[in-house]
């Protein structure tokens, strides 16, 4: 069975505080995203991996920075949090086109 | 355990063809579901449904949700090529904590 995990499923950290967000996938992909989910703007692309090391900034990347040591790992870091990055985050795995997500971390920035 | 099973999981038609892609779901303390739709990168957010029976439309497009029987529909009128592409269900369930419980997708193909 196809399965996605993230390290928290909820958060709260203060502003100025260095985040850690943990995603793991067991299916041997070696694409892997991260994205934010706020209301009325859907999904955005924080950052994808493609490979071991490899790494693309997405449609928001600021503020952002991401780690994938081994395939089956990716992280998002947040540097410096801040209010703003208050948000869902949601990290997904996929093969080819069919993306598998995780169930979402819900981070509040105070 | 939370599911979200979408079907077809994909689908040829030809331009000015309707598709209906369907959406249904198990999940504990419902909350909203959503569907999106992805050519390349990031899915693009199509609707966010909430509560039954309640159409919601733009252009071509429009979806409902039966919270009674558990699914929902996504319709496509008049397909052109540029539907071409993978259409995401995704559930949001939960209380105090919730979660998006994801479906794996529908591939629709619309040919000239």
């Amino acid at each position: 069975d196809v399965k996605v995990t993230q390290s928290s499923r909820y958060l709260v950290k203060r502003t100025g505080e260095k985040v850690f967000l943990e995603c793991v996938q067991d299916m041997d992909h070696e694409n892997m995203f991260w994205y934010r989910q706020d209301p009325g703007l859907g999904l955005r692309l924080i950052y994808f991996s493609y490979d071991v090391k490899m790494k693309e900034k997405g449609d928001i990347p600021e503020g952002y920075s991401v780690s994938r040591e081994k395939k089956e790992r990716f992280s998002l870091i947040l540097e410096s949090a801040s209010t703003n990055q208050t948000s869902m985050y949601l990290c997904a795995s996929s093969l080819q086109e069919t993306q598998y997500f995780g169930p979402g971390t819900r981070l509040l920035v105070l | 355990e939370d599911k979200v099973v979408q079907s077809p999981l994909s689908l040829v038609v030809h331009e000015g063809d309707t598709v209906t892609l369907n959406c249904s779901y198990e999940v504990t303390n419902f909350r909203s579901l959503l569907w999106y739709k992805q050519e390349k990168k990031a899915p693009t957010f199509l609707f966010m449904l909430t509560s039954s029976g309640i159409e919601k439309k733009s252009g071509r497009l429009s979806s409902i949700l039966d919270k009674k029987e558990l699914f929902s529909i996504l319709n496509i009128t008049a397909t052109q090529t540029g539907d071409s592409a993978v259409y995401l269900c995704a559930v949001e369930a939960g209380s105090g904590t919730y979660k998006y419980i994801f479906g794996t997708g529908t591939r629709l193909k619309v040919l000239a």
